[in-house]
């Protein structure tokens, strides 16, 4: 069963129009993560909550954000999305930031038009 | 910043013989070290990691050492099967708390 649930695993949208990504967790772990990764490239690590604390990395562009209303919810919201954010964004979760094992859902394939 | 490479970037091997892939870091403080495998369409699925305090770890037919002196380890896979086809990365978790992953290698494994 699913533990990590990403929707849409497919999305499409128009060049500067805004999107959100979802990710659910049923691990009610403490850590969620959002990741980009390109074809034939390793993940790369946008943000993370570790619960209600948001932690953005320094060349996370601003156009960016995210969401956590809860433990087992968190969004990615792309503002103006432009051709370069063409990615698989992955969601992960870790019980706990330190030497934790971080799970990952199946990811959503965004396209940008 | 921690510096994760990874070697090869691709690798055949024929049905049942092992594969090698091996990743050096450069953070000493790093001390836990995941490897992912990462089917088409999927996102990365832990098989096995590794902690700082332990040399070896072994899973049925996959393995992992470490060599803290030299920053490197490696991941074995022994009596390889089709279905271990897929891109493997390695990724080391230094004193940020994030996980700086590997390029990631691309293993066939030809029946």
């Amino acid at each position: 069963d699913a533990m990590v649930i990403q929707n849409p695993r497919y999305q499409v949208t128009q060049f500067g129009k805004p999107v959100t990504l979802s990710c659910s967790q049923t691990l009610n772990h403490n850590v969620m993560y959002w990741y980009q990764q390109k074809s034939s490239q390793a993940p790369k690590l946008l943000f993370h909550y570790y619960d209600k604390d948001f932690n953005n990395e320094a060349d996370t562009p601003d156009n960016f954000q995210s969401r956590r209303p809860n433990t087992s919810f968190c969004f990615l919201d792309i503002r103006s999305p432009g051709l370069g954010d063409a990615a698989m964004y992955l969601c992960a979760t870790s019980r706990a930031k330190n030497n934790q094992p971080q799970h990952f859902g199946d990811g959503t394939r965004l396209s940008i038009l | 910043g921690e510096n994760v490479e990874q070697h090869p970037s691709t690798l055949s091997v024929q049905e049942g013989d092992s594969a090698v892939i091996k990743c050096t870091y450069s953070d000493s403080a790093s001390n836990y070290f995941p490897w992912y495998k990462q089917e088409l369409g999927k996102g990365p699925q832990l098989i096995i990691d590794i902690r700082s305090n332990v040399g070896e770890k072994k899973d049925q037919r996959i393995a992992v050492t470490l060599n803290k002196t030299a920053k490197h380890f490696s991941l074995h896979i022994t009596e390889t099967q089709p279905e271990d086809s897929a891109v493997y990365f390695c990724a080391a978790k230094g004193g940020a708390n994030n996980l700086f992953f590997g390029t990631g290698t691309r293993l066939t494994v030809i029946p």
